[in-house]
């Protein structure tokens, strides 16, 4: 069964700072990678995904991710944190198979960030 | 256009007592999906409707729970009677269908407090 580590519960930045959140996956096959954040009192909004090709790839909100196939990562990245972006993010990957589907999530990393 | 809605936002009740979750997703969403954050843990899979059909509702914890997609658009969650361990966050999530991967629109989610 898939899984999904999300090893920081909570992480404080400064605000102008970069930032790294860390993913690991467990998935027997090619993964199907997202981040998603959700801002207080909002539902989840996804920032980025991965399903193939270039293993960089650039979200919403000046995120990015790298999938690592021989880390089993895909950690997210920002070069400069904005205050706006305290929020909680969550890694997840997709199960696809025939016409069922749904997402495995990590537990979650809360991002505070100092002025 | 209009994202998934969830009614209500919050909803406190007792023990024993029954409590229905609304979900609308996205019009025109054939694939309906229900998860649930307990506090301090990951966000689980409930269930998987296409249309008013159900796909998979291999994540539902027990026959307490009953979900229903009558006509194929709104979804309900009922609960009941309700046990402490319920309390939680329930996200409904929607997407279009299509094969293989795609991305999934969460709602703001219902918090359920069970005294």
């Amino acid at each position: 069964a898939q899984s999904v580590t999300q090893p920081d519960i909570h992480i404080t930045v400064s605000e102008g700072a970069s930032l790294e959140l860390r993913c690991n996956y467990s998935y027997g096959a090619t993964p199907y990678l997202f981040w998603y954040v959700q801002s207080p009192g909002q539902g989840l909004q996804l920032l980025l995904k991965y399903f193939s090709g270039d293993t960089l790839v650039q979200g919403i909100k000046g995120f990015e991710a790298e999938f690592k196939r021989s880390q089993s990562s895909f950690n997210l990245r920002k070069p400069s944190v904005h205050w706006s972006d305290a929020a909680e993010y969550f890694c997840a990957v997709g199960l696809y198979t025939g016409t069922a589907s749904k997402l495995t999530f990590g537990t979650g990393t809360r991002l505070q960030v100092t002025l | 256009e209009a994202g998934v809605t969830q009614f209500p936002s919050h909803s406190v009740i007792e023990k024993g007592q029954t409590v229905t979750l609304r979900c609308d997703p996205i019009s025109g969403h054939d694939n309906l999906y229900w998860y649930r954050r307990v506090m301090g843990k990951e966000i689980k899979f409930l269930l998987h409707f296409v249309k008013e059909s159900k796909q998979d509702e291999s994540g539902m914890p027990n026959n307490r729970f009953l979900a229903e997609r009558t006509g194929g658009t709104y979804s309900t969650l009922k609960v009941q009677p309700a046990e402490l361990e319920d309390s939680g966050v329930y996200f409904c999530a929607s997407s279009q269908r299509q094969k293989g991967p795609r991305e999934q629109f969460f709602g703001p989610g219902t918090r359920l407090t069970v005294l």
